[in-house]
């Protein structure tokens, strides 16, 4: 009954490939983003799409495509893998009608 | 420029001591307010937020957090420290001005020493 769930919890993939993180939320809410979590524990928000439309877009690099086929999930592919493109990256949902958000347990991608 | 700030990158406590994390926010009308836990290896958990009312918020594990308009702070406490509360903290915002993008501080990391 995991309320924000990501897979895979670990990647490591080398230099170049093109890889894919899902993110499923069951808490019924509108709202989905992807943190980017860096070694210094930054976190930075990269993308937000409510009821499937992108909403928030950071300076991120065009390698990076989020999609979201229903409101219940985000996905985050990556092109062209970067050995800086090595951080952890968290899934969140928020309800339009209150704005804590909730977090899945991260994926930690590992580019070598 | 809006910002979140969060001026102590580590602290250590011994195990049963006080503690208070200081958070500190630069925004035209007050935000939302949120403090978040990150224990090692795990994801982000709520601890407590602050939206209006009562500027004295309790939430979970026995921390409380105390909003103060005039100092744009938003300190959270705990009255006695147990060491599996070894972990990072975060302080967040969200503007109240519309959106859910949700801010962070660098966070804090806490040691606890037994």
């Amino acid at each position: 009954d995991t309320a924000v769930s990501q897979t895979p919890k670990y990647l490591v993939t080398q230099m170049g490939n093109d890889k894919s993180i899902k993110c499923e939320q069951n808490l019924g809410h509108d709202t989905m983003y992807w943190y980017k979590q860096d070694s210094k524990k930054f976190l930075k928000i990269m993308f937000s799409y409510n009821n499937k439309e992108l909403i928030i877009n950071e300076t991120v690099p065009n390698r990076f495509s989020p999609k979201s086929p229903d409101k219940a999930h985000l996905n985050l592919h990556i092109n062209s893998l970067e050995l800086g493109d090595s951080a952890v990256y968290f899934c969140a949902s928020s309800s339009n009608t209150a704005p804590e958000a909730f977090f899945g347990q991260g994926t930690r991608l590992t580019v070598v | 420029a809006q910002s979140v700030t969060q001026p102590d990158i580590h602290i250590t406590v011994s195990e049963g001591a006080s503690l208070e994390l200081r958070c500190n926010y630069s925004y035209g009308a007050t935000p939302y307010l949120f403090w978040y836990v990150q224990s090692p290896g795990q994801g982000l958990q709520l601890l407590l937020k602050y939206f209006s009312g009562d500027t004295l918020v309790q939430g979970i594990k026995g921390f409380e957090a105390e909003f103060k308009r005039s100092q744009s702070s938003f300190n959270l406490r705990k009255p006695s420290v147990h060491w599996s509360d070894a972990a990072e903290y975060f302080c967040a915002v969200v503007p109240t001005g519309g959106g859910n993008k949700l801010t962070f501080g660098t966070g804090t990391q806490l040691k606890v020493e037994l």
